[in-house]
């Protein structure tokens, strides 16, 4: 069974501080990485992808450790809209085939940033 | 930008009854998803489509079927709704790239209720 392990939360932090979600994912086979946002009673969007050497995007630093299948999202100087659940998303694996569409989602990290 | 409609926000049904959930994109992909996410169990994939008149099962197809008839359509049936199908229901599309996954692009969700 392919199963991505986040912690739940929630993570309440205060404005400006740095946070950082870890995940665990089981399917060795996996190829693409993602964070996903998702705030309350909206869809899921697409936060950023994950490659191999980390990248970053303005206060967002996303990691991969595909030895240990861990992925891992910081973001530096928190602001009241980051208030969302962060999704670690994950696909089924290999690079072509239907395994490749398809995705599997976390449970969600709840993060509340207070004034 | 990606668009993505569901024909309906908010759904009310009654047990026993043929429910139809349309899902419409507006970007010419060749994927197509139907989620169902609930509380503390996140986002599960029912069925997904990677083309015209093709279907694949996801992780919990039982219940369910879907139909693909053109490329910007695809449609979630529930043949006899039942209590436990009260869920909010998600679709999704994405691009078939070479290679790896693309991102999955979310509908606003609709939120069905079975009496």
């Amino acid at each position: 069974r392919k199963e991505v392990e986040q912690d739940p939360g929630p993570f309440n932090v205060p404005e400006g501080a740095t946070v950082a979600f870890n995940c665990t994912y089981s399917n060795s086979a996996s190829q693409s990485f993602f964070w996903y946002r998702q705030d309350c009673r909206k869809e899921p969007k697409l936060l950023m992808s994950v490659y191999s050497s980390g990248n970053e995007d303005g206060r967002f630093t996303a990691q991969l450790n595909r030895a240990s299948q861990y992925i891992s999202l910081l973001i530096r100087d928190s602001k009241l809209s980051d208030s969302a659940t962060y999704l670690c998303v994950v696909n089924n694996g290999g690079d072509s085939g239907a395994g490749s569409y398809q995705l599997t989602f976390g449970k969600g990290t709840k993060l509340s940033v207070i004034p | 930008d990606v668009k993505v409609t569901q024909s309906s926000r908010y759904l009310v049904k009654r047990t026993g009854e043929k429910v139809f959930l349309e899902c419409v994109q507006d970007m010419d992909h060749e994927n197509m998803f139907w989620y169902r996410q609930d509380p503390g169990l996140g986002l599960r994939l029912i069925y997904f489509s990677y083309d015209v008149k093709m279907k694949e099962k996801g992780d919990i197809p039982e219940g369910y079927s879907v139909s693909r008839e053109k490329k910007e359509r695809f449609s979630l049936i529930l043949e006899s709704a039942s209590t436990n199908q009260t869920s909010m229901y998600l679709c999704a599309s994405s691009l078939s790239g070479q290679g790896l996954t693309d991102t999955q692009y979310f509908g606003p969700g609709t939120r069905l209720t079975v009496l």
